[in-house]
């Protein structure tokens, strides 16, 4: 039974360039989360997204991020133009959405690593 | 838009010892409380969940809530040097369908 599953685990990309990072959350969940952790810092949440649909994404630069989560496949977090200070940990979470929110089940990736160079 | 502070440590303790860590939250509407371990490298795991004002224990791990001061804590009896990890404090942010805000966590080192 496979947890949520992210990938690539590292990403290497050079300014200027694009990155995409995707996410399958986990069996029976429909409701995807994204996070960024820079360098010794908390984890900010980014967007949050439901199959075909964004409901909330005010955690999100304004320019070049943007997250899909499609009827079919996984989630895609593109960083366009990649710069410098988008170097950091990307994770996932994903939840049941059943009911209200509660917080249980919430269960993150292991992340992708972004190192802009 | 929900706060939540931590000391961000880091936090040192000898093998043996309690330690407490201490997160303030800024909504006093907030709900529902997690505790996160997060090694280094590696994503946050659920150690505790409380929504309750009071104690709850789980083994070595006991979160304390206290709504009316705002604040949750998480003491660790018998620390052990695995115990070493940052600790993340999370709050419930009902807007928009409902996520997860993090403090930016604090760091423990249970020294042998």
């Amino acid at each position: 039974n496979a947890g949520v599953m992210q990938n690539p685990r590292h990403l290497v990309r050079r300014r200027g360039q694009e990155a995409r990072l995707r996410c399958s959350p986990m069996k029976g969940h429909s409701h995807v989360y994204w996070y960024r952790q820079l360098p010794e810092e908390g984890l900010k949440f980014m967007v949050y997204l439901q199959k075909e649909n964004i409901i909330d994404e005010s955690g999100m630069p304004k320019e070049r991020f943007s997250a899909e989560f499609p009827k079919e496949g996984p989630s895609i977090l593109r960083i366009q133009q990649v710069v410098r200070g988008d170097s950091a940990a990307y994770f996932c979470a994903s939840s049941p959405g059943q009911g209200s929110f509660s917080g249980y089940g919430y269960t993150f990736g292991s992340g992708t690593r972004l190192t802009v160079v | 838009q929900k706060e939540v502070e931590q000391n961000s440590g880091p936090l040192s303790v000898p093998e043996g010892a309690i330690a407490s860590l201490n997160c303030t939250y800024s909504d006093r509407g907030s709900q529902s409380f997690f505790w996160y371990r997060q090694y280094s490298g590696k994503s946050p795991e659920l150690i505790m969940f409380i929504y309750s004002n009071g104690d709850k224990e789980d083994g070595r791990f006991t979160a304390q809530l206290n709504k009316a001061s705002q604040y949750v804590s998480l003491l660790i009896r018998d620390s052990q040097p695995s115990d070493s990890a940052t600790y993340l404090c999370a709050v419930i942010d009902y807007n928009q369908g409902g996520k997860l805000i993090f403090g930016q966590g604090t760091e423990l080192s249970v020294k042998p």
